[in-house]
């Protein structure tokens, strides 16, 4: 299976909003809702930030906010700070009742 | 509060079979809907291994299937990963999630992660 497309890097400066999209097909994000974002600082395992296309997790702040149109999904976040800059990774349930990931974007905070 | 700890060889030889432990605290294996495993080769992105269903079922990577097996131990509250023949390519950090409660695919609990090296 593929990886879902994801762009290599995104930048934003602090205060401002960034959207990051996450590309696949019809047998994964197309025909389901079973969308999850992940942010990964160096060194650290991956944190949940959304799951099911657009639900935050408890803790986690409304500046992320996710949705999906069609095979892409786009998580935003807005209000930029400094301890965004990380690796964001997406993910998707597929027909094949497997697991797919995003190549990942490197967030880079200006 | 829910935790994950990955534990392994951390250096493992080609051709041989690399087993990882997850062992979880806070929470009761058998009351989760699923737990998987993940890894990330040095530099690059998340891979998905497989998945562990309630009832039994397993779904892996097709691109690592032949070479798989997870299992669960509750009277240990942990679950493993086997993989066989392994090679260079199969160097990576590990990690184990617990699958989302109420949703499908995703992992809202992770381990720290187990650096697996495959060298002679």
């Amino acid at each position: 299976q593929s990886a879902l497309t994801q762009p290599a890097s995104v930048s934003g400066s602090p205060g401002q909003s960034i959207t990051i999209s996450c590309t696949g097909s019809s047998s994964d994000i197309g025909g389901y809702n079973y969308i999850s974002w992940y942010q990964q600082h160096p060194g650290k395992a991956p944190k949940l930030m959304i799951f099911d296309v657009s639900k935050r997790p408890s803790g986690v702040s409304n500046r992320f906010s996710a949705s999906k149109s069609g095979n892409t999904a786009s998580l935003t976040i807005s209000g930029l700070q400094a301890e965004d800059e990380a690796d964001y990774y997406c993910s998707s349930y597929t027909s094949s009742s497997t697991v797919i990931f995003g190549g990942g974007t490197k967030l880079t905070v200006l | 509060q829910v935790q994950l700890q990955e534990s392994g060889p951390g250096l493992v030889k080609p051709s041989e079979t690399v087993s990882l432990t997850c062992a979880v605290s806070g929470y009761s294996i058998g009351s989760a809907y699923y737990w998987g495993w993940i890894r990330q080769p040095p530099g690059k992105g998340l891979e998905w291994i497989g998945t562990f269903y309630h009832g039994g079922s397993t779904y892996f990577n097709p691109s690592l299937e032949s070479r798989v097996t997870i299992s669960l131990e509750t009277s240990k509250n942990q679950f493993s990963l086997e993989l066989r023949s392994v090679t260079a390519a199969d160097t990576a950090v590990y990690f184990c999630g617990r699958g989302i409660v109420g949703a499908t695919g995703g992992f809202d609990y992770w381990g720290q992660g187990t650096l697996v090296t495959v060298s002679s």
